[in-house]
């Protein structure tokens, strides 16, 4: 059965201070998603992440994929008020067994304080 | 503007009830999905749709579920006699292909609570 983890669940940090939000994964992908969900809103892509060793950035956050750890990284530099959200990774093959939908992790919840 | 789009944003309906939920995905894009959200569950995959293809339907969590694409274009989410453990966020996503390395766009999703 395919499991996504994320750590930690719940982030709270201040502004103008760095971060790391881990996902775990466990099976063979080389495909792997960051959403970014506000509350009451739907998700929004973040990064789409095709290989081993991709290395993406968009402003102040940058993700990672290390396919042979099985293991994605979102970091966060200098985090900002705006960066307040719940944040999914997500990947390909869901826990069923079929290879057409995501599973996703259970998301993590970043509150970042003025 | 083309996104994703999804009716109705919300609805309230009695235990029992059967309740179709529509998803237009963005023009020229031949995937469709079906995801649920809820507290208790996190993001589940329910079903796929690929242009003509038949679809996969194995996140589809009971036989009152079921799914329809007319047209490789837009979709309707049945539930029938729906039970109080059915609410939640219905999320419809899509993407240019199938193959995977595609954004996927989620809708805004409809918000189904059974009383």
């Amino acid at each position: 059965e395919l499991k996504v983890e994320q750590n930690p669940l719940f982030l709270s940090m201040q502004e103008g201070k760095n971060y790391t939000i881990y996902c775990n994964y466990s099976t063979t992908s080389d495909r792997l998603y960051w959403y970014r969900q506000d509350p009451g809103k739907s998700l929004e892509s973040l990064f789409v992440l095709l290989s081993n060793g991709a290395v993406k950035q968009e402003g102040r956050l940058m993700a990672s994929l290390d396919t042979k750890a099985r293991l994605s990284t979102l970091h966060i530099t200098a985090a900002v008020h705006d960066l307040s959200a719940t944040y999914f990774c997500a990947v390909d093959g869901y826990s069923g067994g079929g290879a057409d939908g995501l599973t996703f992790g259970k998301g993590t919840h970043l509150i970042i304080q003025p | 503007g083309a996104g994703v789009s999804q009716s109705p944003s919300n609805k309230v309906t009695e235990k029992g009830k059967d309740v179709e939920l529509r998803c237009d995905p963005i023009s020229g894009h031949t995937a469709l999905y079906w995801y649920r959200q809820s507290l208790g569950q996190g993001l589940e995959f329910l079903i796929y749709f690929q242009g003509n293809s038949a679809p996969d339907k194995s996140g589809l969590p009971s036989d009152r579920f079921s799914a329809e694409r007319t047209g490789g274009s837009v979709s309707t989410l049945t539930i029938q006699r729906t039970q109080q453990e059915d609410s939640a966020v219905y999320l419809c996503a899509s993407s240019l292909g199938g193959g995977r390395r595609n954004t996927i766009y989620f809708g805004e999703g409809s918000w189904l609570t059974v009383v």
